[in-house]
C-alpha cells in the first residue's frame, strides 16, 4: 500500500490551465477506474471533486476535469480561479478492499 | 442536510485504546460504504478503513490492521473505529466519510487523536 505519487506542488495564473498528474501502478490507478480527487482547504474537511477517474459530482465546477491512461491519472484545473488554492489529493481502489491517497499537491494562484 | 459528526477522539498513551465514533444525520447509514481517513498533523490524507452498508465486508490499511476494528450499528445511524495497541504514529485528525464503492462524497469534520506519554 506505497502512496500514489503527485507532484507536492504546482502554480498558475488566473485563467490559466493547471494538470495535477497521480501515478501509482498496474495494481491501483492502473487495474481499476476507482480514482478520485478531493479538494482540501487549510482546516477544513477534505471535498470530493472527481470520482471514478472523470465523474463530476453535483456542484462541482465544469472547470474541473478528470482523465487515466494507464497507472497515471490527472486531474485538470481550467480557468484558474483564486479559490481554486488548495491542497488536491488523489485516491485509487488498490484492491482487496483496501484504498490508497497520493501525497497531496498543492496548488498556488500565483 | 446530510451531516457526518465525529467523537470519541482525545490523548492517549502509548498502547492505550480509544473508541471513535460518527454519528450521521440526514441520511441512512445502511445504505452506504462508510470510511475512515486521517491526517496526520501537516501531513497528507490516509485512507484507514471502509465497511459495506451491511458490515459484512471490511477492509484495513496495512498500518492499521489488527490493532483497528470498523463496525456499524445502522440502527443507531453511528460508525465506529476501535483503535487498539496506539503508537505515537497513530496521532492525526480522523475523519469519517460517506461513499459509495470507490468515493467518499461526504466528510464530517474529523476528531483529534493524540498518542503521547
Amino acid at each position: 500500500q506505497s502512496a500514489l505519487t503527485q507532484p507536492r506542488s504546482v502554480s498558475g495564473s488566473p485563467g490559466q490551465s493547471v494538470t495535477i498528474s497521480c501515478t501509482g501502478t498496474n495494481s491501483d490507478v492502473g487495474a481499476y477506474n476507482y480514482v478520485s480527487w478531493y479538494q482540501q482547504h487549510p482546516g477544513k474537511a477534505p471535498k470530493l471533486m472527481i470520482s471514478d477517474v472523470s465523474k463530476r459530482p453535483s456542484g462541482v465546477p465544469d472547470r474541473f476535469s478528470g482523465s487515466k491512461s494507464g497507472n497515471t491519472a490527472s486531474l485538470t484545473i481550467s480557468g484558474l480561479q483564486a479559490e481554486d488554492e488548495a491542497d488536491f489529493y488523489c485516491c485509487s481502489y488498490a484492491g482487496g478492499n483496501t484504498f490508497v491517497f497520493g501525497g497531496g499537491t498543492k496548488l498556488t494562484v500565483l | 442536510e446530510v451531516q457526518l459528526v465525529e467523537s470519541g477522539g482525545g490523548l492517549v498513551q502509548p498502547g492505550g485504546s480509544l473508541r471513535l465514533s460518527c454519528a450521521a444525520s440526514g441520511l441512512t447509514l445502511s445504505n452506504f460504504w462508510m470510511y475512515w481517513v486521517r491526517q496526520a498533523p501537516g501531513k497528507g490524507l490516509v485512507w484507514v478503513s471502509r465497511i459495506d452498508g451491511d458490515g459484512i465486508r471490511v477492509g484495513y490499511a496495512d498500518s492499521v490492521k489488527g490493532r483497528f476494528t470498523i463496525s456499524r450499528d445502522n440502527a443507531k445511524n453511528t460508525l465506529y473505529l476501535q483503535m487498539n495497541s496506539l503508537r505515537a504514529e497513530d496521532t492525526a485528525l480522523y475523519y469519517c466519510a460517506k461513499g459509495g464503492g470507490g468515493l467518499m462524497d461526504v466528510w464530517g469534520e474529523g476528531t483529534t487523536v493524540t498518542v503521547s506519554s
